[in-house]
């Protein structure tokens, strides 16, 4: 159950985009199609942005997206904003468990 | 209002036991698999444990596995978390969520601060 790799940081200029990568294994990323992504800002509870790898839960923009390829995960902020700074966590199913990723803090230069 | 609030935090001694409750409301919370989530101060987000509709299926992480018991009460709306032989490094918000689509949870609880003095 070890936790799946993020950059612990990331940055753009508003309306730039980033893109925040996930790495896990076959037995958990690679394995299955249940990949979600998590906003948390400081002192709040997360809130979902992705699942199923690249679908947006209802109100959620379109600037979020989400893709995979093998054991990698990738979330994409498009068109930042300020709101957007924030830290972000990849989420898998891995059969009997789940296992969150170490975290990525987004900064707005 | 769909909401998840926790309740049951505080200080305890290590090796001391506490447990941790989860109201949901504003939605037919016997449908739908529940996650407790936790998350050590200044720290990232860690999957503790879930629960099936029906109570046929429990899961932990290594980590509490032995230790702690997750339940619910489909006629309460409530969700549970019993913890035992607690240690300094189960310190942490603990977290409620709602697996309302697949594997993901959608509808999170405020948290509610466990701190385990030595």
């Amino acid at each position: 159950q070890s936790a799946l790799t993020q950059p612990p940081s990331a940055s753009g200029s508003p309306g730039q985009s980033v893109t925040i990568s996930c790495t896990g294994t076959s037995s958990d990323v690679g394995g299955y199609n249940f990949v979600s992504w998590y906003q948390q800002h400081p002192g709040k509870a997360p809130k979902l942005i992705i699942y199923e790898v690249n679908k947006r839960p209802s109100g959620v923009p379109d600037r979020f997206s989400g893709s995979k390829s093998g054991n990698t995960a990738s979330l994409t902020v498009s068109g930042l904003q300020a709101e957007d700074e924030a830290d972000y966590y990849c989420y898998s199913y891995a059969g009997r468990n789940n296992v969150f990723g170490t975290g990525t803090r987004v900064a707005i230069l | 209002e769909v909401q998840l609030v926790e309740s049951g935090g505080g200080v305890v001694q290590a090796g001391g036991s506490l447990r941790l409750s989860c109201a949901a409301s504003g939605f037919t919370f016997s449908t739908f698999w529940m996650h407790w989530v936790r998350q050590a101060p200044g720290k990232g987000l860690v999957w503790v444990s879930r629960i099936n509709s029906d109570v046929t299926t429990t899961d932990y992480a290594d980590s509490v596995k032995g230790r702690f018991t997750i339940s619910r009460d489909n006629a309460k709306n409530t969700l549970y978390l019993q913890m035992n032989s607690l240690r300094a490094d189960d310190t942490a918000v603990y977290y409620c969520a709602r697996a309302g689509v697949p594997a993901a949870n959608d509808l999170w609880g405020q948290g509610t601060l466990v701190t385990v003095s030595p």
